[in-house]
């Protein structure tokens, strides 16, 4: 039972262009929602984070929206880059317990075309 | 400062042997998880050490996975008696303390489980 979902394996965007990942979840419990970037053969990095008390957060580039009503998040790269070309992870948690114990989605490749 | 680093890289072993994966945390990160992404997968989580607390072990697929800490310094997880399904990149992550919302990644070691 996957409780966090990457519906879309891969992305193409051509450079300069918006890119849009999108994680859908299933567990009304989860509060903080991150995104990962994993380029091959590396572990992942963090990218940004959301809690469940916002509903967007931009850092530069990045901004992640989230929509709890539909349980749904997203992630916007503005412009793309040919170096934001990766896999990217959302995670979702509930804090609750103090643990930040992630459930991972299965990851979406976006390639941006020079 | 050094990050996570985790060893061997690659592991090639047989069906029914044992094999033991390290992972040495951010120095002075008190958390410390393993997560395991079989192909096609996202990452899965197995295992969760805060400080001296007893470990979260409600990830780990099966009795032959176990883990050690030693104090909030290596981690060391052992799978028994390989079996092929146990093929993935395993990776550990450590973080700053309970509360802490970034994980910060190691490169993995990819398992092949003849």
């Amino acid at each position: 039972d996957q409780q966090v979902k990457q519906n879309s394996p891969s992305l193409s965007v051509q450079e300069g262009r918006i890119s849009i990942l999108n994680c859908d979840y299933t567990n009304s419990m989860f509060d903080y929602f991150l995104w990962y970037k994993k380029y091959p053969a590396e572990g992942p990095t963090f990218l940004i984070s959301i809690s469940s008390i916002k509903d967007k957060n931009e850092d530069g580039r990045f901004t992640v929206f989230l929509n709890k009503s539909a349980k749904h998040l997203s992630l916007h790269i503005v412009p793309s880059q040919p170096g934001d070309s990766a896999v990217y992870f959302c995670a979702a948690s509930s804090g609750t317990s103090g643990t930040y114990k992630y459930i991972f989605g299965t990851g979406t490749r976006l390639k941006v075309l020079a | 400062g050094a990050g996570v680093s985790q060893s061997p890289s690659n592991k090639v072993t047989e069906k029914g042997k044992d094999v033991e994966l390290r992972c040495d945390p951010i120095s002075g990160h008190t958390a410390l998880y393993w997560y395991r992404q079989r192909l096609g997968q996202g990452l899965e989580f197995l295992i969760y050490f805060q400080g001296n607390s007893a470990p979260d072990k409600s990830g780990l697929p099966s009795d032959r996975f176990s883990a050690e800490r030693t104090g909030e310094s290596v981690s060391t997880l052992t799978i028994q008696r390989t079996q092929q399904e146990d093929s993935a990149v395993y990776l550990c992550a450590s973080s700053p303390g309970q509360g802490a919302i970034e994980q910060f990644f190691g490169p993995g070691t990819r398992l092949t489980v003849l």
